[in-house]
């Protein structure tokens, strides 16, 4: 069975730190892994997609890693703003075509 | 780039009524549709993938007769909660698959809708 962790659960950071937020799954057959962002009552906004044959992909602040070997990503969040409060969601999907996605870790920036 | 919407976004309906929520993907075709559910806290729940022009299929412990989906066209799936009880209570979002330029696919969520069942 699939299974996707994100830790921490909860981050509060102050205003311009570096961040890093973690992912980790069990399928050793990847198709691609997602990170999203949520906020309150919301959908869900994509971030970046990495494809099993890419180690990183990178969009403004945001960089996030895939390491198939050891089952886990990270996002990287640079120069931190409190805009960037949210509850970020990562989600694998494996052979199956379905998306699993983890319980998501909710960050919160201090001006 | 591809947008999907969703209505109502918000519903609030008594015990033992029925609810349809629609998904529509605004400018894209979409053969498959995928209805999720949250609950507080806790991970996006697949509940189901839509099939245009055919019958969904259910993830396991999700009841077919309880949450109907019917996917009629290309661009839009309906979900219908019959019989609604307080404990159907929750966040359901709905996703569509489109494939990207160079073939690269991926799904596209809408903003979800907030269902209260009184």
């Amino acid at each position: 069975k699939q299974e996707v962790t994100q830790i921490p659960a909860a981050l509060s950071v102050p205003e311009g730190e570096n961040l890093v937020l973690n992912c980790s799954f069990t399928d050793s057959a990847i198709y691609n892994l997602q990170w999203f962002r949520q906020d309150p009552g919301k959908g869900l906004t994509s971030l970046l997609l990495i494809q099993s044959s890419q180690r990183e992909q990178t969009s403004g602040r945001l960089n996030a890693s895939l390491d198939k070997s050891s089952g886990r990503s990270t996002l990287y969040i640079a120069a931190s703003q409190p805009g960037d409060s949210a509850t970020y969601l990562c989600a694998e999907q494996g052979g199956s075509e379905k998306l699993v996605f983890g319980k998501g870790t909710k960050l919160t920036v201090n001006p | 780039g591809a947008v999907v919407s969703q209505h109502p976004s918000r519903v609030i309906c008594k015990s033992g009524t029925s609810v349809k929520i629609e998904c529509r993907s605004l400018d894209f075709q979409a053969t498959t549709m995928f209805w999720y559910r949250q609950f507080p806290k806790k991970s996006l729940m697949l509940m189901a993938t839509s099939n245009e022009g055919s019958k969904a299929t259910y993830e396991q412990g999700v009841e077919k007769d309880k949450f109907l989906i019917n996917h009629a066209s290309l661009t839009l799936s309906t979900l219908t909660v019959t019989s609604a009880h307080p404990e159907d209570s929750s966040f359901y979002i709905c996703s569509a698959r489109a494939w990207l330029a160079g073939a690269q696919e991926t799904q596209y969520f809408g903003p979800g809708t907030r269902l209260l069942v009184l």
